[in-house]
Protein backbone atom coordinates (compact mmCIF):
# COMPACT_ATOMS: atom_id res chain seq x y z
CA UNK A 1 0.00 0.00 0.00
CA UNK A 2 1.05 3.39 -1.13
CA UNK A 3 1.25 5.89 1.36
CA UNK A 4 2.23 9.08 -0.57
CA UNK A 5 1.24 8.79 -4.28
CA UNK A 6 2.25 11.08 -6.66
CA UNK A 7 1.52 11.03 -10.45
CA UNK A 8 3.06 11.40 -13.22
CA UNK A 9 6.65 10.17 -12.07
CA UNK A 10 8.06 12.06 -15.09
CA UNK A 11 6.82 14.84 -16.59
CA UNK A 12 8.59 15.93 -20.15
CA UNK A 13 6.86 18.97 -21.65
CA UNK A 14 8.12 22.52 -23.45
CA UNK A 15 8.04 25.78 -22.27
CA UNK A 16 5.01 28.05 -21.80
CA UNK A 17 2.72 24.88 -21.79
CA UNK A 18 0.73 24.05 -18.54
CA UNK A 19 0.52 20.85 -16.29
CA UNK A 20 -0.82 19.59 -13.10
CA UNK A 21 0.85 16.81 -10.59
CA UNK A 22 -1.53 15.27 -8.56
CA UNK A 23 -0.75 13.84 -5.23
CA UNK A 24 -2.53 11.66 -2.97
CA UNK A 25 -2.43 9.91 0.41
CA UNK A 26 -4.05 7.21 2.64
CA UNK A 27 -2.25 7.97 5.81
CA UNK A 28 -5.29 9.71 7.51
CA UNK A 29 -3.14 12.88 7.77
CA UNK A 30 -4.42 16.31 7.44
CA UNK A 31 -1.96 18.24 6.42
CA UNK A 32 -0.29 18.15 2.91
CA UNK A 33 3.51 19.80 1.23
CA UNK A 34 4.73 20.34 -2.26
CA UNK A 35 8.70 20.47 -1.93
CA UNK A 36 10.91 21.38 -4.96
CA UNK A 37 14.24 19.50 -5.05
CA UNK A 38 16.68 21.41 -7.58
CA UNK A 39 19.62 20.33 -9.90
CA UNK A 40 21.98 20.39 -6.56
CA UNK A 41 19.24 18.53 -4.56
CA UNK A 42 18.80 21.56 -2.68
CA UNK A 43 14.82 20.84 -0.88
CA UNK A 44 12.44 24.19 -0.18
CA UNK A 45 8.97 24.09 0.87
CA UNK A 46 6.52 25.91 -1.73
CA UNK A 47 3.22 25.28 -0.07
CA UNK A 48 1.13 23.80 2.73
CA UNK A 49 -2.22 22.84 3.47
CA UNK A 50 -4.52 21.31 6.09
CA UNK A 51 -7.89 20.61 6.06
CA UNK A 52 -8.12 22.09 2.37
CA UNK A 53 -6.92 25.57 4.03
CA UNK A 54 -3.48 26.80 2.85
CA UNK A 55 -0.94 27.49 5.44
CA UNK A 56 2.24 28.30 4.59
CA UNK A 57 2.97 29.57 0.79
CA UNK A 58 6.29 30.77 0.12
CA UNK A 59 8.15 33.13 -2.14
CA UNK A 60 6.66 30.76 -4.98
CA UNK A 61 5.70 32.66 -8.39
CA UNK A 62 2.09 32.97 -9.18
CA UNK A 63 2.31 30.25 -12.18
CA UNK A 64 2.29 27.87 -9.46
CA UNK A 65 -1.28 27.04 -7.80
CA UNK A 66 -2.19 24.51 -5.31
CA UNK A 67 -5.54 22.90 -4.91
CA UNK A 68 -6.57 20.67 -2.41
CA UNK A 69 -10.01 19.32 -3.18
CA UNK A 70 -9.85 17.26 0.23
CA UNK A 71 -7.68 16.00 3.41
CA UNK A 72 -6.22 13.38 1.20
CA UNK A 73 -5.21 15.25 -2.28
CA UNK A 74 -3.19 18.06 -2.68
CA UNK A 75 -2.31 19.09 -6.64
CA UNK A 76 -0.05 21.28 -7.93
CA UNK A 77 -0.88 23.24 -11.35
CA UNK A 78 1.80 25.11 -12.53
CA UNK A 79 0.84 27.73 -15.73
CA UNK A 80 3.62 28.79 -18.40
CA UNK A 81 5.98 26.81 -17.80
CA UNK A 82 9.29 28.01 -17.67
CA UNK A 83 13.06 26.30 -18.21
CA UNK A 84 13.91 26.77 -14.79
CA UNK A 85 10.82 24.69 -13.61
CA UNK A 86 12.64 21.80 -13.93
CA UNK A 87 13.06 20.27 -11.13
CA UNK A 88 11.60 17.04 -9.20
CA UNK A 89 8.64 17.79 -6.86
CA UNK A 90 7.61 16.10 -3.73
CA UNK A 91 4.40 15.82 -2.25
CA UNK A 92 4.69 15.13 1.74
CA UNK A 93 1.84 14.11 4.53
CA UNK A 94 1.68 14.79 8.46
CA UNK A 95 -0.76 14.87 11.24
CA UNK A 96 -1.86 19.00 12.17
CA UNK A 97 1.60 20.55 13.23
CA UNK A 98 1.59 21.80 16.64
CA UNK A 99 -0.88 19.11 17.56
CA UNK A 100 1.49 15.79 17.55
CA UNK A 101 4.69 14.95 16.05
CA UNK A 102 4.58 16.15 13.09
CA UNK A 103 6.51 13.61 10.87
CA UNK A 104 6.48 13.98 7.29
CA UNK A 105 5.84 10.82 4.88
CA UNK A 106 7.13 12.34 1.57
CA UNK A 107 6.02 11.04 -2.07
CA UNK A 108 8.15 9.34 -4.62
CA UNK A 109 8.87 12.61 -6.58
CA UNK A 110 7.50 13.65 -10.06
CA UNK A 111 10.99 14.68 -12.36
CA UNK A 112 9.28 17.64 -14.48
CA UNK A 113 11.78 18.57 -17.15
CA UNK A 114 10.90 21.45 -19.23
CA UNK A 115 12.11 21.78 -22.80
CA UNK B 1 16.87 33.22 10.64
CA UNK B 2 16.38 29.66 10.52
CA UNK B 3 18.86 28.18 8.65
CA UNK B 4 20.62 24.52 8.38
CA UNK B 5 24.50 23.62 7.50
CA UNK B 6 25.33 20.21 6.40
CA UNK B 7 29.29 21.39 6.06
CA UNK B 8 30.03 18.11 3.63
CA UNK B 9 28.96 17.68 0.67
CA UNK B 10 30.56 14.85 -0.30
CA UNK B 11 31.79 11.93 2.12
CA UNK B 12 33.34 8.12 1.14
CA UNK B 13 34.08 5.37 3.84
CA UNK B 14 34.91 1.97 3.31
CA UNK B 15 31.87 -0.50 4.00
CA UNK B 16 32.41 -1.63 7.84
CA UNK B 17 33.67 1.79 8.62
CA UNK B 18 32.35 4.17 10.78
CA UNK B 19 30.18 7.03 10.12
CA UNK B 20 29.21 10.63 11.59
CA UNK B 21 27.67 13.56 8.73
CA UNK B 22 27.60 16.54 10.36
CA UNK B 23 24.73 18.96 10.88
CA UNK B 24 24.34 22.41 12.34
CA UNK B 25 21.23 24.42 12.68
CA UNK B 26 20.01 27.96 13.54
CA UNK B 27 16.46 28.70 15.35
CA UNK B 28 14.88 30.70 17.54
CA UNK B 29 12.84 28.41 19.12
CA UNK B 30 13.56 24.67 20.99
CA UNK B 31 13.83 22.96 17.06
CA UNK B 32 12.27 19.37 15.89
CA UNK B 33 14.97 18.17 14.24
CA UNK B 34 14.91 15.20 11.76
CA UNK B 35 17.44 13.29 9.43
CA UNK B 36 16.14 11.89 6.38
CA UNK B 37 17.70 9.82 3.39
CA UNK B 38 16.76 9.65 0.07
CA UNK B 39 17.86 6.94 -2.57
CA UNK B 40 19.14 7.72 -6.09
CA UNK B 41 15.36 8.49 -7.77
CA UNK B 42 13.45 7.58 -4.68
CA UNK B 43 11.49 9.85 -2.22
CA UNK B 44 12.96 11.07 1.30
CA UNK B 45 13.13 8.59 3.94
CA UNK B 46 13.08 9.39 7.80
CA UNK B 47 15.98 8.19 9.90
CA UNK B 48 15.61 9.60 13.02
CA UNK B 49 13.48 12.49 15.19
CA UNK B 50 14.36 14.38 18.08
CA UNK B 51 11.77 16.54 19.81
CA UNK B 52 12.97 16.58 23.32
CA UNK B 53 13.83 14.36 25.60
CA UNK B 54 16.97 12.26 26.05
CA UNK B 55 19.66 14.14 23.65
CA UNK B 56 20.74 10.58 22.23
CA UNK B 57 17.82 9.25 19.78
CA UNK B 58 18.17 5.78 17.83
CA UNK B 59 16.70 5.56 14.34
CA UNK B 60 16.34 2.91 11.50
CA UNK B 61 18.79 0.74 9.83
CA UNK B 62 21.42 1.55 12.90
CA UNK B 63 21.28 5.26 12.71
CA UNK B 64 21.65 7.32 15.60
CA UNK B 65 21.87 10.91 16.35
CA UNK B 66 22.75 13.20 19.19
CA UNK B 67 21.27 17.27 19.58
CA UNK B 68 23.75 19.11 21.06
CA UNK B 69 22.04 22.59 22.31
CA UNK B 70 25.17 24.23 23.13
CA UNK B 71 27.11 23.76 19.75
CA UNK B 72 23.53 23.70 17.73
CA UNK B 73 24.47 21.06 15.96
CA UNK B 74 22.32 17.23 15.53
CA UNK B 75 24.94 14.94 13.87
CA UNK B 76 24.13 11.45 12.42
CA UNK B 77 26.21 8.55 13.51
CA UNK B 78 26.22 4.35 12.52
CA UNK B 79 29.01 2.43 13.77
CA UNK B 80 29.31 0.09 10.82
CA UNK B 81 28.70 1.22 7.59
CA UNK B 82 26.87 -1.30 4.52
CA UNK B 83 27.31 -0.68 0.68
CA UNK B 84 23.47 0.02 0.95
CA UNK B 85 23.82 3.16 3.14
CA UNK B 86 25.29 5.01 0.03
CA UNK B 87 22.56 7.66 -0.15
CA UNK B 88 21.96 11.47 -0.22
CA UNK B 89 21.66 12.51 3.66
CA UNK B 90 19.43 15.51 4.87
CA UNK B 91 18.71 17.25 7.89
CA UNK B 92 16.09 19.22 8.68
CA UNK B 93 14.89 21.32 11.19
CA UNK B 94 11.01 21.86 11.83
CA UNK B 95 8.64 24.43 12.67
CA UNK B 96 6.31 22.96 15.58
CA UNK B 97 3.48 25.59 14.27
CA UNK B 98 3.83 25.21 10.50
CA UNK B 99 5.03 21.93 9.92
CA UNK B 100 7.88 23.50 7.85
CA UNK B 101 11.06 22.01 6.98
CA UNK B 102 13.92 23.53 6.67
CA UNK B 103 16.32 21.42 4.75
CA UNK B 104 20.42 21.40 5.02
CA UNK B 105 22.33 21.14 1.10
CA UNK B 106 22.64 17.46 1.87
CA UNK B 107 25.49 14.92 2.39
CA UNK B 108 26.28 12.51 -0.49
CA UNK B 109 27.78 9.29 1.00
CA UNK B 110 29.23 7.03 -1.00
CA UNK B 111 30.42 3.29 0.31
CA UNK B 112 33.96 1.64 -0.69
CA UNK B 113 33.71 -2.00 -1.01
Amino acid sequence: DTAVSQTPKYLVTQMGNDKSIKCEQNLGHDTMYWYKQDSKKFLKIMFSYNNKELIINETVPNRFSPKSPDKAHLNLHINSLELGDSAVYFCASSHTPGLAYNEQFFGPGTRLTVL
Amino acid sequence: AQSVTQPDIHITVSEGASLELRCNYSYGATPYLFWYVQSPGQGLQLLLKYFSGDTLVQGIKGFEAEFKRSQSSFNLRKPSVHWSDAAEYFCAVGSSNTGKLIFGQGTTLQVKP
